[in-house]
């Protein structure tokens, strides 16, 4: 069965600063690997995903995410944040064969001061 | 767009009453999910479905059941809601490997 880590709980950023969000997966098969976030109050929604191909995707609001095959990861960077990017942040695997199963990670709380 | 409703936005029952959680969507998906968030945990499967009548048990099922007679409706069971199982749940809906979220239904069991 697949699972997913984010090893980061909460993260606190000035605005400017970088993002890096750390994602990692176990799933011995190919996968297809998602961001979602989650603003206060609000439900999930879609950041980016990745299906196939190039393994740098862009998504909306300035977010990217790279996929390193041998390194399980698929971070999630922003070059600059803002304060509306204050949200909580899930990776999410789902295999690419069998039952398709979206399995989440534990999710990153993200704050940004202004 | 895809659209993926949840009966209730909030609910409040109290302990030992059976709980009946609805969702639909109106896209002829054959996956459905149910899952809830609890703070620090993320989002946990409790239970999936990829046809009608067919399901599959998530990574916490215990203390829930489901049922899909129509493939358009998936609906969450408690069957004695307990204090533990207060909580954000999450309904969902994919045709193959995008999936779509509800609303949510946050849960207050007393």
């Amino acid at each position: 069965a697949q699972s997913v880590s984010q090893h980061n709980h909460h993260v606190i950023l000035s605005e400017a600063a970088s993002l890096e969000l750390g994602c990692n997966y176990s799933y011995g098969g190919t996968v297809n690997l998602f961001w979602y976030v989650q603003y206060p109050g609000q439900h999930l929604q879609l950041l980016l995903k990745y299906f196939s191909g190039d393994p740098l995707v862009k998504g909306i609001k300035g977010f990217e995410a790279e996929f390193i095959k041998s390194k399980f990861s698929f971070n999630l960077r922003k070059p600059s944040v803002q304060w509306s990017d204050t949200a909580e942040y899930f990776c999410a695997v789902i295999p690419n064969t069998g039952f398709q199963k979206l399995v989440f990670g534990t999710g990153t709380r993200l704050l940004v001061s202004p | 767009d895809v659209k993926v409703t949840q009966s209730s936005r909030y609910l409040v029952k109290r302990t030992g009453e059976k709980v009946f959680l609805e969702c639909v969507q109106d896209m002829d998906h054959e996956n459905m999910f149910w899952y809830r968030q609890d703070p620090g945990l993320g989002l946990r499967l409790i239970y999936f479905s990829y046809d009608v009548k067919m399901k599959e048990k998530g990574d916490i099922p215990e203390g829930y059941s489901v049922s899909r007679e129509k493939k358009e409706r998936f609906s969450l069971i408690l069957e004695s809601a307990s204090t533990n199982q207060t909580s954000m749940y999450l309904c969902a809906s994919s045709p193959s490997r995008t999936v779509v979220f509800g609303q949510g239904t946050r849960l207050t069991v007393v």
